[in-house]
């Protein structure tokens, strides 16, 4: 299995600009989560999917975020317009919420900077 | 309102020696507790966990100690290798499927 794959692996763009951020889980996972990583308070939980339907995206910033899982295998995370302040790493995660273990599976991440 | 904290951001050992990063929490609903482990570039991958039934997990080189009263607990690493070198993560999850995680502690395990 080639494990979550998350795409672009790096972005650099300018304040003001679309960012759309993808996600492939692994094969036969049903829950998807996206994260953001930052200095200050490491990573948080923006949103999780639990067979496509989202649950909990009460850690998502502001209505500049967005998250879709139109199926199984793919989920995006757009951020309308940009701001300085979203440069961080994403990371997608995945689970198989009827295995034995709880743990998440994470992708490398996206590392975004917003000039 | 951190739930899950890591108050050191560092720690540097020996090899050979004992490595032991720390995680409190504050929520008493948290009925699982995980460790990640973070190379540069790279997605955390799991390490360890352990159940709010038990007080104590072991894997080879890795141990995780908790303490429910206190709210406490703690990776322990023995012997530390230079690979250990990592930034580790502490999460804990209640009765849904988020995982909350603490900022981390970065690791380094000198010659």
């Amino acid at each position: 299995d080639a494990g979550v794959i998350q795409s672009p692996r790096h972005e650099v763009t300018e304040m003001g600009q679309e960012v759309t951020l993808r996600c492939k889980p692994i094969s036969g996972h049903n829950s998807l989560f996206w994260y953001r990583q930052t200095m200050m308070r490491g990573l948080e939980l923006l949103i999780y999917f639990n067979n496509n339907v989202p649950i909990d995206d009460s850690g998502m910033p502001e209505d500049r975020f967005s998250a879709k899982m139109p199926n199984a295998s793919f989920s995006t995370l757009k951020i309308q317009p940009s701001e300085p302040r979203d440069s961080a790493v994403y990371f997608c995660a995945s689970r198989d919420t009827g295995g034995t273990y709880n743990e998440q599976f994470f992708g490398p991440g996206t590392r975004l900077t917003v000039l | 309102d951190q739930q899950v904290k890591q108050n050191s951001p560092s720690l540097s050992v020996q090899e050979g020696r004992i490595s032991i990063l720390n995680c409190d929490y504050t929520n008493s609903m948290f009925d699982y507790f995980l460790w990640y482990k973070k190379y540069p570039a790279e997605g955390p991958t799991f390490l360890i966990s352990i159940s709010s039934i038990k007080d104590k997990n072991e894997d080879g080189r890795f141990t995780v100690f908790l303490n429910k009263s206190a709210k406490h607990l703690s990776l322990h690493i023995v012997p530390s290798q230079p690979g250990d070198s990592a930034v580790y993560f502490c999460a804990a999850r209640g009765n849904t499927d988020k995982l909350i995680f603490g900022t981390g502690t970065r690791l380094q395990v000198f010659p």
